[in-house]
């Protein structure tokens, strides 16, 4: 069935230096992805997507990868911050699966001071 | 504009009981979509509703139910809770009908079942 996972349950960086969050998907009819962030308490939070016709997309510190060869994501957050303590979350939407989003276990991140 | 608004937040029911979540999507969304998270099994999707239609459903039981009104707000009802229906219920909104517009969610229900 479909399934996406994540391959590290916690990371851990520095304050300053690049972090790279990982997901992999089994779902090769997947069309679009998502990542969100979900601090302590509340709702996920968009950070950013991309469509499968994609290979990258950046945002503000923020860039996302798709590689369909392999079906990966990733999602990589330069210069963390404090505030980017949370856990992140990629999440995929199959082709004509309407908008039911399948989500990732899930890494924690956690930056160092 | 104001985001998606979820009531109640927290809310202590015991099993056998039912129990209704209320969720206004943001203004102008019309896809309203419901799921439950919980340590274990993380983030599973309930259902979908647009334009006051259910479009997709997970693979709940059927004491998970839903509707969506003509103003888009949308309630969800679980009866006969039991204790594993203890979870973070999140909703989430979007513009329409098709994937590629952002998915927004609320903030959530804490219920917990004694």
């Amino acid at each position: 069935g479909e399934s996406v996972g994540l391959h590290l349950p916690t990371l851990s960086v520095q304050e300053g230096d690049n972090s790279i969050i990982n997901c992999a998907y089994s779902n090769s009819a997947s069309d679009y992805f998502i990542w969100y962030k979900q601090e302590s308490g509340k709702g996920p939070q968009f950070i950013i997507d991309i469509r499968s016709n994609m290979d990258k997309r950046q945002g503000q510190r923020v860039t996302v990868l798709l590689n369909k060869t392999v079906k990966h994501l990733s999602l990589q957050i330069a210069a963390t911050q404090p505030g980017d303590s949370a856990v992140y979350f990629c999440a995929e939407i199959g082709a004509g699966g309407g908008n039911k989003l399948t989500f990732g276990t899930g890494t924690q991140l956690k930056v160092e001071l | 504009k104001a985001g998606v608004t979820q009531t109640p937040r927290y809310l202590i029911k015991t099993r056998g009981q039912q129990v209704t979540l209320s969720c206004s999507p943001i203004s102008g969304h019309r896809s309203v979509s419901w799921y439950q998270q919980t340590p274990g099994q993380g983030l599973q999707f309930l259902f979908e509703y647009f334009s006051e239609t259910q479009r997709n459903k997970g693979n709940f039981p059927g004491r998970f139910s839903g509707r969506q009104f003509s103003n888009s707000r949308s309630e969800m009802n679980v009866s006969t809770l039991e204790l594993g229906d203890s979870a973070l219920y999140l909703c989430a909104s979007m513009t329409g009908g098709t994937p590629g517009n952002t998915i927004y969610f609320g903030e959530g229900s804490w219920l917990t079942v004694v």
